[in-house]
């Protein structure tokens, strides 16, 4: 059984850079897509991006400009960078494996990772 | 960008009610529309994918069906454990959410 797990800071400080990290456990991260996804507090889910196999990488358009996915394969780690950050920017954050046959949909989720952007 | 848009925002039913819940996208996005139930405090769960199949574990009460821009998550009988937010994905082009659609007890 696959499973995921978000870390990184809860609290980051307006106009600096969110980092967050998931680890893989369960199984490898070759072959599929790895995204992240956040849900501000009472609000719904946004998209921000995934990752597959280190190198193919897509962002939603509206978050393209600040958002950077990258991934460490030795390490069943992916990770996520979100630079500029504003109260907007306030959110659970989950990472999931994306299948990316018959529908392209999300799996295996970590269980959220609260970051507020806060001064 | 694709929208889906969801109705409604939010009902209330009893158990053993038959619960109907649509999804709307602005364009065809056939067959990449996917369903998953949220609890408070948990990630959201893959319910159904490719519009009607039904992801390993789930209840068999759950259904889901539907085609070009309209899609449909049924839940035959409503139990107790079904009291939750659920949402439709497209990932037609990227993946976009639907709003999501409350579920609460009458």
């Amino acid at each position: 059984q696959v499973q995921l797990q978000e870390s990184g800071p809860g609290l980051v400080k307006p106009s600096e850079t969110l980092s967050l990290t998931c680890t893989v456990s369960g199984g490898s991260m070759s072959d599929y897509y790895w995204s992240w996804i956040r849900q501000p507090p009472g609000k719904g889910l946004e998209w921000i991006g995934y990752i597959y196999n280190s190198a193919g990488i897509n962002y939603n358009p509206s978050l393209r400009s600040r958002a950077t996915i990258s991934a460490d394969t030795s390490k069943n780690q992916f990770s996520l960078k979100l630079t500029s950050v504003t109260a907007a920017d306030t959110a659970v954050y989950y990472c999931a494996r994306l299948i990316a046959v018959a529908g392209n949909f999300l799996d295996f989720w970590g269980q959220g990772s609260l970051v507020t952007v806060f001064s | 960008d694709i929208q889906m848009t969801q109705s409604p925002s939010s009902l209330s039913a009893s158990v053993g009610d038959r619960v109907t819940i649509t999804c709307r996208a602005s364009q065809n996005i056939s067959p990449f529309l996917n369903w998953y139930q949220q609890k408070p405090g948990k990630a959201p769960e893959l319910l159904i994918y490719e519009a009607s199949t039904l992801h390993s574990g789930v209840p068999s009460r759950f259904s889901g069906s539907g085609s070009g821009t309209d899609f449909t998550l049924t839940i035959g009988s409503l139990q107790p454990e079904d009291f939750a937010t659920y949402y439709c994905q497209q990932s037609y082009n990227a993946l976009t959410f639907g709003q999501g659609t409350k579920v609460e007890i009458k």
